[in-house]
């Protein structure tokens, strides 16, 4: 069975500055998708950057950015230009098969706090 | 991405009671999730729900205690039967689009109180 593991239940980051989240993961399998989700106090899960596990290229969002290491089976997040809006719990997720036919594995979450 | 809408987006419920959650979406979706969150927790899936067919629940859940429908290609329901105050979470339906961009995308949840 697939399992993810955020190991930071807390952070926080003043504003501005650079912020890494942390997630591993586990799967013998060799075909699969990364998310990271962001959750707000309003609690509307929303999709921050995916990433396929075939794809060597880390993904790219703007502010946002991952460092996959496929072998380590870790997939961590960077915020850069860290705001006030970026305050949430993130969620990182993973699937076998993409998000239409799998079931979308959730870690814990590590809730953020960007400090003016 | 999709725009995804439930019904109600709160509410406060008795012990023993249902209460029907609605998902609505703006386009047509092959496949639509129900998912819950407890307080403080992460998400866990409840079933998936196919247009035209019953849905597929994950271990641990039933369809007599969250019987869901799916009479059409943007619209699903999901049923919390006879709850209790263990029943109390946010729950949330999520779609892929029928583009097939392999990402599910998120309604705003629903809140549920179990008193």
């Amino acid at each position: 069975a697939q399992t993810v593991t955020q190991s930071q239940p807390e952070m926080s980051v003043q504003e501005a500055e650079t912020v890494t989240l942390s997630c591993t993961y586990d799967t013998s399998e060799n075909n699969y998708y990364l998310f990271w989700y962001k959750q707000p106090p309003s609690r509307q899960m929303i999709l921050v950057i995916r990433q396929e596990a075939y794809k060597q290229q880390n993904a790219t969002e703007n502010r946002f950015s991952v460092n996959f290491q496929k072998a380590a089976k870790s997939f961590s997040l960077k915020i850069s230009d860290s705001q006030l809006g970026d305050t949430a719990m993130y969620f990182c997720a993973f699937s076998l098969y993409g998000g239409s036919q799998g079931n979308l594995i959730f870690g814990k979450g590590t809730k953020l706090s960007v400090k003016p | 991405s999709a725009v995804i809408s439930q019904k109600p987006s709160r509410d406060i419920c008795q012990r023993g009671t249902s209460l029907t959650i609605q998902c609505q979406v703006d386009s047509q979706v092959t496949m639509m999730f129900w998912y819950r969150q407890q307080p403080g927790q992460s998400l866990t899936l409840i079933a998936t729900a196919n247009q035209g067919s019953e849905a597929t629940y994950e271990s641990g859940f039933v369809i007599d205690k969250f019987p869901i429908s799916r009479p059409n290609l943007t619209f699903s329901t999901l049923t919390v039967s006879n709850m209790s105050p263990e029943d109390s979470s946010i729950y949330l339906c999520s779609v892929e689009p029928t583009t097939a961009t392999d990402t599910q995308y998120f309604g705003p949840g629903t809140r549920l109180t179990v008193l």
